[in-house]
């Protein structure tokens, strides 16, 4: 079946640090990747998305691509910002087998921007 | 862009007692709503999916007689934990998925804390 195993951490970053999370899945044929961030006590914002092999999501200097060759989506950002603290989530839907395209998550990655 | 309304964001019952979960898509069609539990500091577990019009489907160990969900139409569903326990205290979330499977994708609300006393 499909899954997701991301990076778990906790990530403690100083502010303007490079941050990287990485993320690999497990998929038959092309399924669509995700990062969900979620903030405290929140439900899950969409943060960025790629649907075939070699696209780049971006978003708010967060960027990830898809890698097919690598079965990866490790998520980046060149300078992070104390508001960044939070938690994120790699995500893969796939219709396989009449799924509904539900979506299979990562455990999530805790990330603590300090100033 | 695409919301979905939650409510209520917290809830505390008695055992004993059932408690209903809304979820409602403001501009949109949800065609497939999701379910999810999530216990702290974990990630989110799937617990049931549903379809306008038709039964949800509950993922193995899910309890149907416990979580009834509902979809009557294509911008509300509902989840209503039956007979509450202190075991069921947790973080609930909805998702939506739109009709078209545009570049909304899923739409997640804000979800519910539920505590059972």
């Amino acid at each position: 079946g499909n899954s997701v195993t991301q990076m778990e951490g906790p990530v403690t970053l100083s502010e303007e640090a490079f941050l990287t999370i990485n993320c690999t899945y497990t998929a038959t044929g092309y399924p669509s990747l995700f990062w969900y961030v979620q903030y405290p006590g929140e439900g899950l914002q969409l943060l960025l998305k790629a649907t075939k092999a070699d696209d780049k999501g971006s978003n708010k200097g967060f960027e990830a691509t898809y890698r097919k060759e690598t079965t990866s989506f490790h998520l980046e950002k060149g300078s992070v910002q104390v508001s960044d603290s939070a938690v994120y989530f790699c995500a893969l839907t796939h219709n396989s087998g009449g799924s509904n395209y539900k979506l299979t998550f990562g455990k999530g990655t805790l990330l603590t921007v300090n100033p | 862009g695409a919301v979905v309304s939650q409510h209520p964001s917290r809830v505390i019952c008695k055992s004993g007692t059932s408690v209903k979960i809304e979820c409602r898509s403001l501009d949109f069609q949800a065609t497939t709503m999701f379910w999810y539990r999530q216990f702290p500091k974990q990630s989110l577990m799937l617990m049931a999916t549903s379809n306008e019009g038709s039964k949800a489907t509950y993922e193995q160990g899910v309890e149907k007689d416990k979580f009834l969900i509902n979809h009557a139409s294509l911008t509300l569903s509902t989840l209503t934990v039956t007979s509450a326990h202190p075991e069921d205290s947790s973080f609930y979330i909805c998702s939506a998925r739109d009709r078209e499977g545009s570049s909304y994708g899923y739409t997640f609300g804000s979800g519910t804390r539920l505590t059972v006393v």
